[in-house]
């Protein structure tokens, strides 16, 4: 079982370059989530797709992009790197949220991206 | 603002004794409660989660969770620690408030360091 896949795992950029962090699920779960791991600071949620054709802004979106490609595929852009985007990145996925109660579905998440920027 | 706080940065325990990792949250309304554990270099795994009912609610590997709603809490228990129980866990929150609008939006707490001694 797959789950959710993450690629790369390791990347290491200067400042002003741009990559997309690559994220993919075989769950076919609707609702899709980029989140960033800081030391000391939890998981903060960068953006979300609650389904394929839509996104929308987390708790700290600035400096990133996304894209729901498809409904396995959220990919997340950085256009121009800046140092303190390094962190650990996780994308998640989960059955459709939202009313009538599915609101509760338990998150599965990738094992990250380490990305560092010099 | 709607939090989620887990006091103690760490955790130590011997094998076989009791463990207790807490959390308390300030969210409006009624709250879907989750803990996940991350091991080294690893995403999050869901360990368990409470949506309504029965106040203790129990999970994967022998761990519960028991939810207070005067106190706002939501402390993660085990009878009896295994070593392979170290690693980092998270408690989150979805505050029903905006669970149809946020889409299942997790609010994290910062993480609590278990480490269980032989």
């Amino acid at each position: 079982n797959a789950g959710v896949t993450q690629t790369p795992k390791f990347q290491v950029l200067k400042t002003g370059q741009s990559m997309t962090l690559q994220c993919a699920q075989d769950m076919n779960h609707n609702s899709m989530y980029w989140y960033r791991q800081d030391p000391g600071m939890g998981l903060r949620l960068i953006y979300y797709s609650a389904s394929e054709g839509t996104t929308d802004k987390g708790e700290v979106p600035n400096g990133y992009n996304v894209s729901r490609l498809n409904k396995r595929e959220f990919s997340l852009r950085l256009e121009s790197a800046a140092p303190s985007q390094t962190s650990v990145y996780f994308c998640a996925s989960a059955r459709k949220q939202g009313t009538g109660g599915s609101g509760n579905q338990p998150q599965h998440f990738g094992d990250g991206t380490r990305l560092s920027i010099l | 603002a709607q939090s989620v706080a887990q006091p103690e940065d760490q955790v130590n325990v011997a094998e076989g004794n009791p463990l207790t990792v807490k959390c308390t949250y300030s969210v409006s309304g009624n709250p879907y409660l989750f803990w996940y554990v991350q091991y080294p270099n690893r995403g999050l795994q869901f360990l368990l989660k409470y949506i309504t009912g029965d106040n203790l609610v129990k999970g994967s590997y022998g761990f519960e969770a028991e939810f207070n709603k005067s106190q706002t809490s939501f402390h993660l228990k085990k009878p009896s620690a295994l070593v392979s129980d170290s690693a980092l866990y998270f408690c989150a929150v979805i505050p029903l408030i905006n669970y149809g609008g946020s889409q299942g939006n997790l609010i994290f707490g910062k993480g609590t360091k278990l480490s269980v001694k032989p």
